[in-house]
């Protein structure tokens, strides 16, 4: 079964309105989740890397105020968009690191159309 | 130049046919993970490498960290194996990723 959990699948809002995604990690604690945009036809990119009690680290070039992350406990962390415009729709997906293993838990990804 | 390049970009087969798809980096690694996206956007881990080679099932990787070459094959292929394979890489001491615009498989029955 899924080792992260990664909600909505799907979501379709209109210009202005805040969206929020849920990755919730099952029967194990995420010190650390990894949000990710991806356009289609293109790679993975990083927006941020959220720590457990501390503020998240975006990556350059992402808005910190438009990209809201919370990893308020070590089995849930949030990425809220915030007044969403048609530019910000995109698949976005989390993954978190598990240990000091280098494995990797994906969410499966919320495609998010902003009209 | 990306830091991570794949090739082919797009590749069709028919099922039964052994596939190879090749990932090159220009940064020094720490590890480096092959991934298969599917086409509802879910993204497992298939391999995390960091020397020599790995094999599950019909999947091998490889890894030559002197050419910072990695390849994955895939044996006997089937049309379940149609997907995105993406190559990403660790690079320095944080948990940070780069990746590959990955592999689009195609194999037909």
């Amino acid at each position: 079964g899924a080792v992260v959990s990664q909600h909505p699948s799907r979501v379709i809002c209109k210009s202005g309105t805040s969206v929020k995604i849920e990755c919730r990690s099952l029967d194990f604690q995420a010190t650390t989740m990894f949000w990710y945009r991806q356009f289609p036809k293109q790679s993975l990119m990083l927006m941020a890397t959220s720590n457990e009690g501390s503020k998240a680290t975006y990556e350059q070039g992402v808005e910190k105020d438009k990209f809201l992350i919370n990893h308020a406990s070590l089995t849930l962390s949030t990425l809220t968009v915030t007044s969403a415009h048609p530019e910000d729709s995109s698949f976005y997906i989390c993954s978190a690191k598990i240990g000091p293993d280098e494995k990797l838990f994906f969410g499966s990804g919320t495609q998010l159309s902003v009209l | 130049k990306n830091e991570v390049e794949q090739s082919p970009q797009n590749l069709t087969a028919q099922e039964g046919e052994f596939i190879t798809i090749n990932c090159s980096y220009s940064v020094g690694i720490s590890a480096l993970h092959w991934l298969q996206q599917h086409p509802g956007g879910g993204i497992v881990s298939l391999f995390m490498l960091s020397s020599g080679k790995k094999k599950h099932g019909r999947l091998i990787a490889t890894i030559n960290i002197q050419e910072k070459h990695s390849s994955l094959h895939i044996t006997a292929s089937h049309p379940r194996d149609s997907a995105v394979y993406i190559c990403a890489v660790r690079s320095g001491g944080t948990y940070k990723y780069i990746f590959g615009t990955g592999t689009r498989l195609k194999v037909l029955a």
